[in-house]
């Protein structure tokens, strides 16, 4: 099986950089999503990981390490729209679907 | 229009009724995936297709059934609905391996 690990809540200021981590524990996948998720809407995909390292769009980064079995995604410049749940997606292997962490949610205060 | 469509948007119902979520999709996509989303429980994968002929239980599939009547449309029945599936439920799609998943806007049913 999988097992997705991420905090829970997370509190932040505008304009600060804030990281969200994910452990996760499984026998083998493919890639690793992260996607948010505002309240009462659907999920729209963030970022993929497939290698390790560093994925940099705009404002949000995510790293892969395999070995360690950890991902994070990385917010800079903080804004009050970014307000939402994060969620850690693994990719299982062929013929598998995706599997969602719980989710960490971000509130951004002024 | 969107790319997903889920009907309807919100439902309630009684328990003990059969009741069916409809999914339809414009992108062409071979696979389409049911979840649910419980406060507090992210989502939690219910019944996934990768293509017309192809079938695969979730983490929770017990207690539903789906059916893909064509590339484009994959339904969740609830054959009969009990108040602990009171949740939010979301279709999605995905083109292959590596490609990210586009979701519906949700069902959002309550079972009383």
């Amino acid at each position: 099986g999988q097992n997705i690990d991420q905090p829970t809540e997370m509190t932040a200021t505008e304009g600060a950089i804030v990281q969200i981590n994910c452990t996760y524990q499984t026998s083998g996948f493919n890639g690793l999503f992260w996607y948010q998720q505002h309240a009462g809407e659907a999920p729209t995909f963030l970022s993929y990981n497939v290698l390790d390292g560093l994925e940099e769009k705009g404002r949000f980064s995510s790293f892969l390490s395999r070995s360690k079995g950890y991902s994070y995604l990385l917010l800079k410049e903080l804004q009050m729209k970014d307000s939402a749940s994060y969620l850690c997606v693994l990719e299982g292997q062929a013929g598998t679907a995706l599997i969602f962490g719980k989710g960490t949610t971000l509130s951004v205060s002024s | 229009d969107a790319d997903v469509t889920q009907t309807p948007r919100n439902r309630i119902t009684k328990t003990g009724k059969r009741i069916m979520l409809e999914c339809s999709q414009t992108k062409g996509h071979d696979r389409m995936y049911w979840y649910r989303q419980d406060p507090g429980l992210g989502l939690q994968l219910i019944y996934y297709s990768f293509d017309v002929k192809d079938i695969n239980k979730g983490e929770i599939s017990d207690g539903y059934s789906v059916s893909r009547q064509a590339q484009a449309k994959f339904s969740l029945s609830l054959e009969s609905a009990i108040p602990n599936q009171t949740a939010l439920y979301f279709c999605a799609t995905s083109d292959r391996t590596g490609t990210e998943a586009f979701f519906g806007q949700g069902t959002r049913l309550t079972v009383v």
